[in-house]
């Protein structure tokens, strides 16, 4: 079956570290997105992107990167340089960014990241 | 900017009862989609219905419907008939026609009593 994955569900990062979460789907989708989930604040996008090579920044992307070297595969890197990294993240994908607008998004499961 | 609110946090509701969710929306723009997506305890997100802006017909999809006001900026969910699956936490998201991502609500956490 098509979807999204990703990995790990759950990972502890200590002060001053990077740390990578994965997403990988297998819908043949060419947008994907990353989200950040806090409590009693909905999702807040990190970062998109339409195509391979090409990602733009959302509304919270400071501490954050993404690569998209593959159309399947869309990396988010938490840096050190993110303050409050503590949060649930979740990854997505569209079919097209024009297409698709009416359909919304597919969604993966989720990483809860905590910083210790 | 556009911005999505739902000013219930947390609603609950009787087994086999009806609820209605409230969102509100702000925007300029005429052309744009409406969702409403549940998220459960396992906190995958899952698409329940949308609606395009164009359309004066309310969607429905099984028990779930929804109150499109265009001009009220409103975009309520009803869920009749509630069932034990549907407590969640249910977030109402919008999309301008063109644009990349979708902006949603802080959410209402759903509780359904037996």
């Amino acid at each position: 079956d098509g979807g999204i994955t990703q990995s790990p569900k759950y990972l502890f990062r200590k002060e001053g570290q990077n740390v990578t979460l994965s997403c990988e789907q297998n819908l043949n989708h060419d947008a994907m997105y990353w989200y950040r989930q806090d409590p009693g604040q909905g999702l807040r996008l990190i970062y998109y992107s339409q195509i391979v090579n090409d990602f733009q920044k959302g509304d919270i992307a400071e501490g954050y990167s993404v690569s998209r070297e593959k159309k399947e595969s869309f990396p988010l890197t938490v840096t050190s340089a993110q303050k409050n990294p503590t949060a649930f993240y979740l990854c997505a994908s569209s079919i097209d960014h024009v297409r698709d607008r009416y359909y919304g998004y597919t969604f993966g499961s989720g990483t809860r990241l905590t910083v210790v | 900017a556009q911005t999505v609110t739902q000013s219930q946090p947390e609603m609950s509701v009787q087994e086999a009862e009806t609820v209605t969710l409230s969102c509100t929306y702000d925007t300029s723009e005429s052309d744009y989609y409406l969702f409403w997506y549940k998220q459960p305890p396992s906190r995958q997100m899952i698409l329940v219905i949308r609606q395009e802006a164009y359309k004066q017909q309310n969607a429905t999809e099984n028990r779930f419907s929804v109150n499109f006001q265009k001009a009220a900026k409103s975009f309520s969910l009803k869920i009749s008939d509630s069932q034990l699956g549907d407590a969640a936490m249910y977030f109402c998201a919008y999309r301008r026609q063109g644009a990349q991502k979708l902006v949603f609500g802080q959410g209402t956490r759903l509780t359904i009593n037996p």
